[in-house]
């Protein structure tokens, strides 16, 4: 299965702090996905993103949240001023190759927002 | 709107018998349905996929699905269970059109497998 790695796996900050989580799609892939999972509910989608662009986004990705592509092969979210209802786990996924190719997941970042 | 929906939250079976997690699905055209599993503190792995090709579908670690228009449903299924089953299993749907895709995930279906 192709490999996509996030960093890190946990991040502990306090409310109202920034925080960066990272992802490393497949090799050279145009587009990922930021998704999100609230510890026993289900996983929603957040952002997606092509060719340096938000391509489609959620009702939950307000103007606190932003993503990047910062160097050419990491992908970036950011939270600006993170909430406690902001704890989740972040995945990122991309398709193998072609955007109709199936998603493969990273195994997520840990957010407590205290 | 296209969506999922998984029956049960909560299955428990024996170690050795049959699984059945069950998913209706709701899209107003053939669409492409995936099943994927999550262990305790893991991230999300794909089990099996249909996109419009043979409607049983087979997966790994001896898992399947078969997709049934006329019933709208999609479900998960395995003849033993193994005790490395017990995990939350999610039923998803894509849904977009060219130029970018999106994932709906089911509720999920905790597993629960007995010694």
């Amino acid at each position: 299965e192709p490999e996509v790695t996030q960093t890190p796996s946990h991040q502990v900050t306090q409310m109202g702090q920034e925080v960066i989580l990272r992802c490393v799609p497949i090799s050279n892939h145009l587009y990922f996905y930021w998704y999100r999972q609230i510890l026993g509910q289900k996983v929603e989608f957040l952002v997606s993103f092509y060719n340096n662009e938000i391509s489609e986004k959620s009702e939950i990705f307000d103007d606190q949240f932003s993503v990047e592509r910062p160097d050419g092969s990491n992908f970036t979210l950011k939270i600006r001023s993170t909430k406690l209802e902001d704890s989740a786990m972040y995945f990122c996924a991309c398709p193998k190759r072609e955007v109709t190719d199936t998603q493969y997941f990273g195994p997520g970042t840990r957010l407590t927002v205290l | 709107a296209q969506s999922v929906t998984q029956l049960d939250s909560h299955v428990s079976v024996s170690e050795g018998t049959p699984v059945l997690l069950r998913c209706n699905y709701s899209s107003s055209y053939s669409p492409s349905l995936f099943w994927y599993v999550q262990h305790p503190n893991k991230g999300l792995q794909l089990l099996l996929k249909y996109t419009s090709a043979a409607t049983l579908v087979k997966g790994i670690n001896g898992f399947e699905a078969e997709f049934k228009k006329s019933e709208t449903s999609f479900h998960l299924t395995k003849p033993s269970a193994h005790m490395s089953d017990a995990a939350e299993y999610f039923c998803v749907v894509r849904v977009g059109t060219s130029g970018t895709y999106k994932y709906i995930f089911g509720t999920g279906t905790r597993l629960k497998v007995l010694a």
